[in-house]
């Protein structure tokens, strides 16, 4: 079965600009969650969907958005885009929606504001 | 909101040592704790995972343990060989359930000397 996958694989942006992120979760899982993860840095988390409703945010500011359709793949908008929002942005999916749930990453959009 | 700390930063270890990560987390509510393997240009790749109601778990090579009382669990890799060379994240779940998302450490680069 594959994997998350994640595209684009590498994105350039400029300040100001908006960007669209896309993830389809495993086959079967009903929750996908975003993470930020800045170079040298661990994940931080940015959202979680779970039937296509948010269950939960992070603390990131409201440029963030995102949403999860009914094929259970989601999308992840960042608007006004700033330096600091490159970044690698990964994609985890879920079984359910609960703390003990694995999550599985995908390999991530590698995304660059200059 | 959680906190993990994560030490040491960068672990370097002759092939076929062992190598010990620790991890700390501040919430006691806390109740599952994974860690992910992240080599260079990928998503992070699940390890092994442990709950709140179980000590040590091992698969192989590699084993965690978790102490609640005093908040802090660590993974153990044995007999290292080069593959094992990547970054390496603790987490745990913030309080609340999977609304929270998962609260990542700053990572470990291993490195194994041959």
């Amino acid at each position: 079965d594959a994997g998350v996958t994640q595209s684009p694989t590498h994105l350039i942006k400029t300040r100001g600009q908006h960007v669209t992120l896309r993830c389809s979760p495993i086959s079967g899982h009903k929750s996908v969650s975003w993470y930020q993860q800045v170079l040298g840095q661990g994940p931080q988390f940015i959202f979680q969907y779970y039937e296509k409703e948010e269950r939960g945010r992070g603390n990131f500011p409201d440029r963030f958005s995102a949403r999860q359709f009914p094929n259970y793949s989601s999308e992840l908008n960042v608007n006004a885009l700033l330096l600091g929002d490159s970044a690698l942005y990964l994609c985890a999916s879920s079984l359910e929606f609960s703390a003990g749930d694995t999550q599985y990453f995908g390999p991530g959009t590698r995304l660059t504001v200059l | 909101g959680e906190n993990v700390e994560q030490h040491p930063s960068t672990l370097s270890v002759q092939e076929g040592d062992s190598a010990v990560i620790k991890c700390t987390y501040s919430d006691s509510a806390s109740n599952y704790f994974p860690w992910y393997k992240q080599e260079l240009g990928k998503g992070p790749q699940l390890i092994i995972d442990i709950r709140s109601n179980v000590g040590e778990k091992k698969d192989q090579r590699i084993a965690v343990t978790l102490n609640k009382t005093a908040k802090h669990f660590s993974l153990h890799i044995t007999e290292t060989q080069p593959e094992d060379s990547a970054v390496y994240f603790c987490a745990a779940t913030a309080s609340g359930g999977g609304a929270d998302g998962l609260t990542f450490g700053k990572g470990t680069h291993l490195i194994i000397q041959p």
